[in-house]
């Protein structure tokens, strides 16, 4: 009940196009989502977040997608940039716990 | 402002020798979280302190073990280690409060175990 599932395991996206990536969790008593993205060499950095109570957020080009009911949620990189390129994570937490749980990854390569 | 710093960034160290790694937290921020990850794997979480105290632990066994110190700085100790401890060893800092206190990670420490 702990695990999150993420996907794909890789992406490739031409310059100016969009990546998704979807991550799946099982326990519905987790109360907050973040995305970190993380480049080669540097830990992870917080890129996005959202909590259950909203559908949808939205920050310049990272929106997160969010459906309770499926217990899923997304990231989409509007315009994608070959800046974008690095490790994407998925990530839940339940309050309380004080851990993060994160998905595999996702390596995103955006193609000049 | 400094961010979170870890020392050192690489070692290698043999099978059944101990290792400690160090962190500095983010200024300001009162908790410390260590986490593990393999390659091309997600971070997983070992362990989290707070007022000098472990308060959370993932599924580590007890060869795994940590510090906090007065100024919020951090240890990781690792003894008797595996082949299977070779990961990059992230630390991350926080500000706890009630709700969620948002991740600020350190570049890590990547151990390679021979």
């Amino acid at each position: 009940q702990q695990q999150v599932k993420q996907s794909p395991q890789s992406l490739i996206v031409q310059k100016g196009g969009i990546s998704i990536i979807n991550c799946a969790y099982e326990n519905t008593a987790f109360d907050y989502f973040p995305w970190y993205q993380q480049f080669p060499g540097k830990g992870p950095a917080l890129l996005i977040a959202i909590r259950p109570d909203v559908s949808e957020k939205k920050e310049g080009r990272f929106t997160i997608s969010f459906n309770k009911s499926a217990k899923q949620f997304s990231l989409h990189i509007m315009d994608s940039q070959p800046g974008d390129s690095a490790t994407y994570f998925c990530a839940s937490y339940l309050s309380g716990t004080y851990k993060y749980i994160f998905g595999t990854g996702t390596r995103l390569k955006v193609l000049a | 402002e400094t961010g979170v710093t870890q020392s050192p960034t690489h070692l290698i160290k043999t099978r059944g020798q101990q290792v400690t790694l160090r962190c500095s937290s983010q200024s300001g921020h009162n908790t410390v979280s260590w986490y593990q990850q393999a390659l091309g794997q997600g971070p997983q979480f070992i362990f989290q302190y707070y007022r000098e105290e472990e308060n959370g632990r993932g599924n580590f066994p007890p060869r795994f073990s940590g510090l906090q110190f007065p100024n919020y700085s951090s240890e990781l100790n690792v003894n008797a280690l595996e082949l299977d401890d070779s990961a990059l060893y992230l630390c991350a800092s926080s500000f706890r409060t009630q709700g969620t206190g948002e991740l600020f990670f350190g570049e890590g420490s990547r151990l390679t175990v021979l």
